[in-house]
């Protein structure tokens, strides 16, 4: 597609319910990341792919956090019984290679993730 | 651990003045510097990308410069218009799979 591309853009769930979180990125990236924006926070780092392999899972939060990423595209953020303290935007990123090679890094609009 | 602080967090100018924004982080060895601009609400927008052998880069209003022996780098925009009321993010790329990102400059242009 021509920008990254994430799903739902909205999404409020009660507590103790599991969400997913789903990431299209731009056709052809081989690298994808996973950010949180909590409010009056900076971005926090989650996890790293590089293709189907997740090189960098140290940014999740707990083990109530998964993601996963199939064919090399679509990745799916998993957050299982969910706090309210998960309340965030869950952001979505892509570049045509990894970190190390310098190349600009795109990312989506977010989803807002509300838990009550 | 690149810590990344950006100064000042908040300001208001008025239309047609010139804005300057500021980054700095702590480990002077990085891969490159993105500034991105995010509107409430909305994802973030890469702006320019410096990597770590240049000074600085331009693009339209935007002029964006790289220190990266102070670990200090600057945004400016050139005679500042409303639609540039947003939130501006520095994020550092230190090579590990990861960027750092200072909490942003948040900017009003004021008509």
């Amino acid at each position: 597609g021509a920008g990254v591309s994430q799903s739902p853009s909205n999404k409020v769930t009660e507590k103790g319910k599991d969400v997913e979180l789903r990431c299209d990125p731009i056709s052809g990236h081989t690298a994808l990341y996973w950010y949180r924006q909590s409010l009056g926070q900076g971005l926090e780092f989650l996890i790293y792919f590089q293709g189907n392999s997740a090189p960098d899972k140290s940014g999740l939060p707990s083990d109530r956090f998964s993601a996963e990423r199939t064919g090399g595209s679509v990745s799916t953020l998993t957050i299982q019984r969910t706090q309210q303290e998960d309340s965030a935007v869950y952001l979505c990123a892509s570049s045509s290679q990894g970190a190390r090679t310098g190349n600009t890094i795109y990312f989506g609009e977010g989803s807002w993730l509300t838990v009550v | 651990k690149q810590e990344v602080t950006q100064i000042p967090a908040a300001l208001s100018v008025p239309e047609g003045e010139n804005l300057v924004l500021n980054c700095s982080f702590t480990d002077s060895a990085i891969y490159n510097l993105q500034w991105f601009r995010q509107d409430p609400g909305k994802g973030l927008t890469s702006l320019l990308l410096i990597q770590s052998s240049q000074r600085e880069q331009t693009s339209g209003r935007l002029n964006a410069s790289l220190d990266k022996s102070s670990g200090r780098s600057t945004l400016y925009i050139a005679a500042s218009q409303p639609g540039d009321s947003a939130t501006y993010l520095c994020a550092v790329n230190g090579g590990n799979n990861r960027l750092a990102f200072g909490k942003g400059n948040q900017v009003v242009v004021i008509p």
